[in-house]
């Protein structure tokens, strides 16, 4: 049972424009929220992350939206550029830890210049 | 920031052999520390969750005697594939996390292991 669904699998943007990607999971239980980027041959790195007692988290170009009725939420990337190029996943743990993540399928996001 | 050191970060070895990969954090103690298989185009896959100075807690079909932990410091936990297969072959990483329940969890980079 996939417990956090990601999509989509992969998108193409014109630089300049908005990058959404969206997750949506299904254990109520879960209560922390963080995106990951992952460059070809690297570990992924923390990008952003949110708990459910907000609804809205913005670090520069990056924000994650969150719904907690519909146990979904998404990462916006503003003006995307092709340094933004890489894969992208979403993930959700339960208990307050940022510990034992649960991973989305990952989302492979390709900037043209 | 805290950082997470995984080395090698590439090996090459021959079936039947054994190859250790180190994992460290480089400026906090990690009590816990997370080894993930990753293949190709896939997301990241636990294989097993490491404690310092105990077993580690292997996910549901991972062999423990395969693929064995060492975390035998607050610092440094080791995954050795034991007598390596090609189907071996994948990108393994570590990940760790400082002694809060909400300390945020850091990867090391990775090590592509290829088993000939």
């Amino acid at each position: 049972q996939q417990q956090v669904k990601q999509s989509p699998q992969s998108l193409i943007v014109q630089k300049g424009g908005i990058s959404i990607i969206n997750c949506a999971y299904e254990n109520t239980a879960f209560d922390y929220f963080p995106w990951y980027q992952q460059f070809p041959g690297k570990g992924p790195a923390l990008l952003i992350a949110i708990r459910p007692d907000v609804s809205e988290k913005k670090e520069g170009r990056f924000t994650i939206s969150f719904n907690k009725s519909a146990k979904q939420f998404s990462l916006h990337i503003m003006d995307s550029q092709p340094g933004d190029s890489a894969t992208y996943f979403c993930a959700a743990s339960k208990g307050g830890s940022a510990r034992q993540l649960t991973f989305g399928s990952g989302t492979q996001l390709t900037v043209l210049p | 920031g805290a950082v997470v050191s995984q080395h090698p970060s590439w090996v090459i070895c021959k079936s039947g052999t054994s190859v250790k990969i180190e994992c460290r954090s480089l400026d906090f103690q990690a009590t816990t520390m997370f080894w993930y298989r990753q293949f190709p185009k896939q997301s990241l896959m636990l294989m097993a969750t490491s404690n310092e100075g105990s077993k580690a807690t292997y996910e549901q079909g991972v062999e423990k005697d395969k693929f064995l932990i060492n975390h035998a410091s607050l610092t440094l936990s080791t995954l050795t594939v034991t007598s390596a297969h090609p189907e071996d072959s994948s990108f393994y990483i570590c990940s760790a996390s400082g002694p809060l329940g909400n300390s945020p969890l850091h990867f090391g980079n990775g090590t592509r292991l290829t088993v000939t």
